[in-house]
C-alpha cells in the first residue's frame, strides 16, 4: 500500500487478557518503529526494527511487552496481561533511507 | 538522556493570527529536527531539517533550525481552523535510533 497500515483501530480488552497489534509498514522500508502515546503525552519510543539486525527493546516498559517482524515487513506488538495502565494509542512508524519517518493511523487500547 | 522540549503547551489564536510554536532539543549525535503534525491518531510529517539557518517553507508554514542555540521554531501564517491540531517536534540522531519527541503544542485556531 501507498502508507503504513495498522489494526485493529480501535482494541478494547479486560484487565488480564493479551493483546496483538499489527503494522503493515510501506513496501521496501527496512526501518520499523513502535511508539506509544498516552492521554496529554509525547510519543514514547518502544521498540524499532532495522532489517536483519537484533531490534533495540531498550522502550519496552516491561516484560509483558514484545514485538516481532516477520520476513522483514510486518510486525506484531503483543501486549501480555494487559493493565489499565497500558491504554494507550500504540503508533508504528517505518523510514528507508531519510530521517523521516512515516507514521500509521494507530491502534487505541483501551484496558478496562 | 536526550530531551525536547517545546512551548507553548497548548495556544488558541484567532482565524488569521501568526503564530509561533518553539522546541528546543538536546540530543547525542544530532543530526536533524522534525516536526509533525497530529490532528486525530496518525502523526503527519511536515519538515526535516538539517542545517541551521534555512528555511523550510510549505504554503503558510514555515521552519527554521539554529544549531547553535539548539532550537526550532515552527511559524504559521494568516492561521485557519483546519491548522488546529497537535504540532510534535522530534530530534534524530545518528544512525537508526528512534525519533525523540517532545509532548506538543496543542493549537487550537478559533474563527
Amino acid at each position: 500500500g501507498a502508507g503504513v497500515s495498522q489494526s485493529p483501530s480501535n482494541k478494547v480488552t479486560e484487565k488480564g487478557k493479551d493483546v496483538e497489534l499489527r503494522c503493515d509498514p510501506i513496501s521496501g522500508h527496512t526501518a520499523l518503529y513502535w511508539y506509544r502515546q498516552s492521554l496529554g503525552q509525547g510519543l514514547e519510543f518502544l521498540i524499532y526494527f532495522q532489517g536483519n539486525s537484533a531490534p533495540d527493546k531498550s522502550g519496552l516498559p516491561s516484560d509483558r511487552f514484545s514485538a516481532e517482524r516477520t520476513g522483514g515487513s510486518v510486525s506484531t506488538l503483543t501486549i501480555q496481561r494487559t493493565q489499565q495502565e497500558d491504554s494507550a494509542v500504540y503508533l508504528c512508524a517505518s523510514r528507508l533511507r531519510t530521517d523521516t519517518q512515516y507514521f500509521g493511523p494507530g491502534t487505541r487500547l483501551t484496558v478496562l | 538522556e536526550d530531551k525536547v522540549v517545546q512551548s507553548p503547551l497548548s495556544l488558541v489564536v484567532h482565524e488569521g493570527d501568526t503564530v509561533t510554536l518553539n522546541c528546543s532539543y538536546e540530543v547525542t549525535n544530532f543530526r536533524s529536527l522534525l516536526w509533525y503534525k497530529q490532528e486525530k491518531k496518525a502523526p503527519t510529517f511536515l519538515f526535516m531539517l538539517t542545517s541551521s539557518g534555512i528555511e523550510k517553507k510549505s504554503g503558510r508554514l514555515s521552519s527554521i533550525l539554529d544549531k547553535k542555540e539548539l532550537f526550532s521554531i515552527l511559524n504559521i501564517t494568516a492561521t485557519q481552523t483546519g491548522d488546529s491540531a497537535v504540532y510534535l517536534c522530534a530530534g534524530f540522531s545518528q544512525g537508526n535510533t528512534p525519533l525523540v519527541f517532545g509532548k506538543g503544542t496543542r493549537l487550537s485556531v478559533i474563527a
